[in-house]
């Protein structure tokens, strides 16, 4: 089945700082999705980007499909940024979400 | 807003045990998904739910059933609680179809198994 790799898997940075969290994925999908978990453990959605860019404040995205990978940038980063940032793909065979394991964000004040 | 609800926050149970966990969305929407988050192992999928009293099993749903009664509600039943059971339980619902648009999550239920 589908691999899907997130890195990297930890990021310590100082409030204001920007960042870029990546997710490769070993074959073609039709659906790509960025989530944060906030340190409550509430998922939220950040974006639905199966190709192209999209951008949402301070949150962009980029995916290169062709290349098979996905790219979340956050900018001015904030001490609510801090998270676990989770990449989730499906495809035509098998259309439930597969998981990354997730970028762990701390943002120090 | 849109809400995914479940019921308990925290819930602490004897090995043994029959577990129900309940799950309600306001969405309409006709997909329901149970997964569990475990340090290191990311979320993995136990059972989900396309339609009323209709179930598939997702990647790990020995241990677990469901039941989907209602469009609204998706309980998942730990028959006999054991202890590597102890987990983050988490309840989602999305739109039907392709690509799985508008995943929506609950807060998860937190559960330790004693």
């Amino acid at each position: 089945g589908i691999q899907v790799e997130q890195s990297p898997p930890d990021l310590i940075l100082q409030e204001g700082a920007n960042s870029t969290l990546r997710c490769n994925f070993s074959d073609s999908v039709n659906n790509l999705q960025w989530f944060h978990q906030n340190p409550w453990g509430q998922l939220i959605n950040l974006f639905y980007i199966p190709s192209g860019t999209k951008q949402n404040g301070r949150l962009s995205a980029t995916t290169v499909a062709t290349e098979r990978y996905s790219l979340l940038y956050i900018s001015s980063s904030q001490t609510t940024d801090s998270g676990v940032y989770f990449c989730a793909v499906s495809t035509d065979s098998n259309y439930q979400l597969i998981w990354g394991a997730g970028t762990k964000l701390i943002i120090k004040p | 807003d849109v809400k995914v609800t479940q019921s308990s926050r925290y819930l602490v149970k004897r090995t043994g045990e029959k577990v129900f966990l309940e799950c309600v969305q306001d969405m309409d929407h006709e997909n329901m998904f149970w997964y569990r988050q475990d340090p290191g192992l990311g979320l993995r999928l136990i059972y989900f739910s396309y339609d009323v009293k209709m179930k598939e099993k997702g990647d790990i749903p020995e241990g677990y059933s469901v039941s989907r009664e209602k469009k609204e509600r998706f309980s998942l039943i730990l028959e006999s609680a054991s202890t590597n059971q102890t987990s983050m339980y988490l309840c989602a619902s999305s739109l039907p179809g392709l690509p799985n648009y508008g995943y929506t999550f609950g807060s998860g239920t937190r559960l330790t198994v004693v």
